[in-house]
């Protein structure tokens, strides 16, 4: 597609459920990251992947925590045993290369009950 | 992890004024970056700085990188509605890095 693309949009969960948040990244994009916004906040970062590197998890906040990437494209977060303070919008973004031209999505927001 | 301190955190200005804000950091970064975000989207880059001491123009927008690379200055001339948005500094602290650290923003209002 033209840009990035997450899906939903919004997302309102009960406090314990597990939840997946997708991110179709520009074709091409060879990196792709997951960023965290929370009310207020600044970008949170969570991880990010680089072709077929290994990815860099250092941001995740905790083992509830998880992303893959499939075939070097679409990824997906998944968010177990969800939280309230896991509310937040979660964007996804894709780059060419390492120069800091990030392409970020609308976002996926989450509200958690 | 490493931080970004931007300020101010918010401004209201009048239409036609100009705006200044700047982020600052006890680490140098090896790139700097102005991000955009509007209600509801998500941020879009506005001008991307990879010398220290460079000066990058963008229409109405001026950015400058440190010379002791750890600030850097959003400078908006001559302000339109449109500039209603957060604004968001960004950096790189290593060459060829991936990961990009964010600011907590500038929350900008223009009043007509």
């Amino acid at each position: 597609g033209a840009g990035v693309s997450q899906s939903p949009s919004n997302k309102v969960t009960e406090k314990g459920k597990d939840v997946e948040l997708r991110c179709d990244p520009i074709s091409g994009h060879t990196a792709l990251y997951w960023y965290r916004q929370s009310l207020g906040q600044g970008l949170e970062f969570l991880i990010y992947f680089q072709g077929n590197s290994a990815p860099d998890k250092s941001g995740l906040p905790s083992d509830r925590f998880s992303a893959e990437r499939t075939g070097g494209s679409v990824s997906t977060l998944t968010i177990q045993r969800t939280q309230q303070e896991d509310s937040a919008v979660y964007l996804c973004a894709s780059s060419l290369g390492y120069r800091g031209n990030l392409f970020f999505g609308e976002g996926s927001r989450l509200t958690v009950l | 992890g490493q931080q970004l301190n931007q300020s101010p955190q918010s401004m209201f200005i009048q239409e036609g004024e100009d705006v200044s804000m700047n982020c600052t950091s006890s680490s140098i970064f090896n790139t700097w970056l102005w991000y955009k975000q509007d209600p509801g989207e998500g941020p879009v880059l506005l001008i991307a700085l990879y010398k220290a001491g460079e000066l990058t123009s963008n229409g109405r927008l001026t950015a400058q990188f440190g010379i002791t690379r750890k600030d850097s200055f959003l400078n908006i001339s001559a302000s339109i509605p449109s500039d209603v948005g957060i604004y968001f500094c960004a950096g790189q602290l290593r060459a060829g890095s991936y990961q990009l650290t964010f600011g907590k923003g500038t929350k900008l209002s223009v009043i007509p």
